[in-house]
Order: structure tokens, then C-alpha cells, then sequence
């Protein structure tokens, strides 16, 4: 398996614009979540799915972030509008279960 | 809701011992522990689950004391590779796993 799979590895946006994360999980696994790391506030858990359905948003910082999980293999993070405070490294990590957490890559996020 | 982790950092020369510990004030269902290394993805450890029992690996151990709501990861005769940042996950429910701040360890020839 090819792992836990972010994109863009990389993102650069002007404040205000929209900006929008994508993740596959690895096959199989049943729970999905979305981390955002940053000097300050170390790893932060923002929401995770259970089976394709939100179970816990209460680490979304705002209304301008949202997430989704359409399907079992594709999930995305969304902001809208985007601040600079926003920049960060934003990681989608995978398990089956409360089993082991695989990371993907991550995202590095800057809005200027 | 996130746990507390100790100490912040570590310098350790090759072959040293070190510990780093991790406590929750909630009732924990499983404790992960997780390195980091710069500018990558943190990448699994160990998981220790509700039942106070001990992990390890090679020369990287860990303890789960459930009803202090504790848990140690225990690293012997350190090596260079051991550099990295460690994190502490808990998980009161199942995968609600949030992180502690970190614990920066160096190992220095």
C-alpha cells in the first residue's frame, strides 16, 4: 500500500483566497483524521471520521474550516477564507480502529 | 483534553539512557507513542492499550499505568537515530487520540 496520500505537499495562497486539501487513506482502514501542526500549538486534532461520518469537530478552529469524507477512500479539509494565521503543516493520518495511526506527508500551508 | 508531556527536551550523548513520560487527567483507553523527524510526517512507535501493560521493542519501552493515567516510553543506550521529537497520543474513547506538546530529544556522538 502506498500509504496515507496528501495533496499538495505544498500550498501558497493569498488571505482570502480558498484553499482546499485532499487525502486518500489507506485501504481498508475505517477512521480518518486531520492533524494541524505548528510551533505553538504543537499537533493539533481538528476532526475524525468513523465509517465516512464526522464523530468529533471540535477542534475545527472556525466556520471558515470544514471538512468532509464522501467516501471511504477520499476526504478533503477545506478553508474559506484562508488568514495567515492559518499557515501550518496539515497532516491526514489513517487506522482501522484505535489501532496504529499511519501519517501521510503532510501539507505545508502558507497564506500571505 | 490534551495530555501533558515531560520534560520539553533531552540532550543525550550515544549510548545514555533517557525517559520521557506522559499524564492525562482523563481516563485513557490507549496511549501512543509516535516520533517525528524534522520535516516529516510522525511515524508510529508503539500503542499500549487499557490494561497496564508494557511494550517494547529493541532498546524502546513503554509502560501504561491506567490507573494513574500515566505512561512512560523508556529509550536504553540511546543511538544518533533516536533524535527526533516524540509525541504522546491518548485516546479516552477509542481513536479520539489527541497529542501532547512534544518532547525534543538529541543524541550527540
Amino acid at each position: 500500500d502506498a500509504g496515507v496520500i496528501q495533496s499538495p505537499r505544498h500550498e501558497v495562497t493569498e488571505m482570502g483566497q480558498e484553499v482546499t486539501l485532499r487525502c486518500k487513506p489507506i485501504s481498508g482502514h475505517n477512521s480518518l483524521f486531520w492533524y494541524r501542526q505548528t510551533m505553538m500549538r504543537g499537533l493539533e486534532l481538528l476532526i475524525y471520521f468513523n465509517n465516512n461520518v464526522p464523530i468529533d469537530d471540535s477542534g475545527m478552529p472556525e466556520d471558515r474550516f470544514s471538512a468532509k469524507m464522501p467516501n471511504a477512500s477520499f476526504s478533503t479539509l477545506k478553508i474559506q477564507p484562508s488568514e495567515p494565521r492559518d499557515s501550518a503543516v496539515y497532516f491526514c493520518a489513517s487506522s482501522l480502529g484505535a489501532g496504529e495511526t499511519f501519517f501521510g506527508q503532510g501539507t505545508r500551508l502558507t497564506v500571505v | 483534553q490534551q495530555p501533558v508531556q515531560s520534560p520539553q527536551a533531552v540532550i543525550l550523548r550515544e549510548g545514555e539512557d533517557a525517559v520521557i513520560n506522559c499524564s492525562s487527567s482523563k481516563a485513557l483507553y490507549s496511549v501512543h507513542w509516535y516520533r517525528q523527524k524534522h520535516g516529516e510526517a510522525p511515524v508510529f512507535l508503539m500503542i499500549l492499550l487499557k490494561g497496564g501493560e508494557q511494550k517494547g521493542h529493541d532498546k524502546i519501552s513503554a509502560s501504561f499505568n491506567e490507573k494513574k493515567q500515566q505512561s512512560s516510553l523508556y529509550l536504553t543506550a540511546s543511538q544518533l537515530s533516536y533524535s527526533g521529537t516524540y509525541f504522546c497520543g491518548t485516546a479516552a474513547f477509542g481513536n479520539d487520540m489527541r497529542f501532547g506538546a512534544g518532547t525534543r530529544l538529541t543524541v550527540k556522538p
